[in-house]
């Protein structure tokens, strides 16, 4: 059974940072591509960053880019975000998720998310 | 980046009724579409992928079509269990954008 869970959101001012954890299990972490998504409160969805199986591509969305960084530990099965220069709107649950094979975007497996609050 | 458009934004439907979401691309994206539903304090799940694939385990009264910049996702017959958001996503060209949602809810 695929199992994602997240760790690391909190309360951060603005400014602040925060790294991100997503343990994985139950699949092949290590030859599967991965996603960052997140939730306003009451809002939609929104795609945060993708990386490959070898960390050698990352993508990230305008709103993020220069702010957020991807990457993975294939050895130890987890996949982190760190976020740095932190706004209010970065407020969200932040969702770590393993899409469908060959894709980076159509996600068939989410995590609980973990819910990052952006405040003084 | 491609802007992604879904309507209508609320539905009101019966049990059993047919009903019908269309989203829009800004571009044109091929097949790469995927539709997800979100019931409140709940994750979402896939249940379209590729435009008209279904995902595993997803019952049959849902299907997707279209091509290019305009998609459809239909329920054949409404069920209690399908009063829930509905979000369009294109995942053809990065960032992945998603469609700002369809709220499905009892008339």
């Amino acid at each position: 059974e695929v199992q994602l869970l997240e760790s690391g959101g909190g309360l951060v001012q603005p400014g602040g940072s925060v790294r991100l954890s997503c343990a994985a299990s139950g699949f092949t972490f290590g030859s599967s591509r991965m996603t960052w998504l997140r939730q306003a409160p009451g809002k939609g969805l929104e795609w945060v960053s993708s990386i490959s199986s070898s960390s050698d591509t990352t993508y990230y969305a305008d709103s993020v880019k220069g702010r957020f960084a991807v990457s993975r530990d294939n050895s130890k099965n987890t996949l982190f975000l760190e976020m740095s220069s932190l706004r209010a709107e970065d407020t969200a649950l932040y969702y770590c998720a393993k899409p469908i094979t060959g894709s980076y975007g159509a996600v068939n497996y989410w995590g609980q998310g973990t819910l990052v609050t952006v405040s003084s | 980046d491609i802007q992604m458009t879904q309507s209508p934004s609320t539905l009101s439907a019966s049990v059993g009724d047919r009903v019908t979401i269309t989203c829009r691309a800004s571009q044109s994206i091929n097949t790469w579409l995927a539709w997800y539903q979100q019931k409140p304090g709940k994750i979402p799940r896939l249940l379209i992928y590729k435009a008209s694939n279904l995902e595993s385990g997803v019952p049959s009264r849902f299907s997707g079509s279209g091509s290019g910049t305009e998609f459809t996702l239909t329920i054949s017959s409404l069920q209690p269990d399908d009063f829930a958001t509905y979000y369009c996503q294109q995942y053809n060209t990065y960032s992945f954008t998603f469609g700002p949602g369809t709220k499905v809810d009892i008339k």
